[in-house]
């Protein structure tokens, strides 16, 4: 019963680096996501996923990127780290139906020095 | 453009109080959800409401939709220490089957 698993749970990264951060669930959702969670801002979206081979922007992906080659798995590629990347960031999953509820992983917590 | 408004950011109480946080908007949302978030874990989804006027309980804690269906409160009855989290409410974007629209949340402290 492992739902959505994230990998990091840790990263620190110096500035200009790049790295990805890995999402894969294991409940044929086909919707993804990727959102970030800064102090006093909420949940705000980055990318994300209606099907296999389907990526679209949210509200801030600047500095990021995804691909969906599979149902199960979502990267999130940072191409060049910068310290406003500083965030904690959730993968998240859901079905299309109506008020089906979204499915967070743990978070991965990374600091861009 | 949807927003939500949740009231107040941050609340902390003795164990054994009540308290009610809010979630606020100008729009009408077809349903809400509330979600818990606990340290170092994401959020969990607790209850979707879906009518005007509904009121859903869970244990200790109440959920009710506005009747207009622009609004939504979480009432908890004897606030325990692990109640302590981040709540969050949420509502679908207008023409999505996917898209959530997301208050920036309640940080509730409950001390022993």
């Amino acid at each position: 019963n492992a739902g959505v698993t994230q990998t990091p749970k840790f990263q620190v990264l110096k500035t200009g680096q790049s790295m990805t951060l890995q999402c894969a669930q294991d409940m044929n959702h086909e919707y993804m996501s990727w959102y970030r969670q800064d102090p006093g801002m909420g949940l705000r979206l980055i990318h994300y996923s209606v099907g296999a081979g389907i990526t679209d922007q949210g509200e801030v992906p600047n500095g990021y990127n995804v691909s969906r080659s599979t149902t199960e798995d979502f990267p999130l590629r940072l191409l060049s780290a910068a310290p406003s990347q500083t965030s904690v960031y959730f993968c998240a999953s859901k079905t299309g139906v109506g008020n089906s509820p979204l499915h967070f992983g743990n978070g991965t917590r990374l600091t861009v020095t | 453009t949807q927003l939500l408004e949740q009231s107040p950011q941050f609340l902390s109480i003795q164990e054994g109080e009540n308290l009610t946080v809010y979630c606020n908007s100008s729009s009408v949302f077809s349903s809400l959800q509330w979600y818990r978030q606990e340290p170092g874990e994401g959020p969990v989804l607790l209850v979707t409401v879906v009518t005007g006027g509904e009121v859903k309980k869970l244990k200790r804690l109440t959920f009710q939709f506005g009747d207009a269906r622009k609004d939504s409160s979480l009432h908890i009855t004897a606030a325990q220490p692990g109640d302590t989290g981040l709540y969050l409410c949420a509502g679908p974007e207008s023409d999505s089957n996917y898209q959530l629209i997301w208050g920036a949340g309640t940080k509730l402290i409950i001390k022993p």
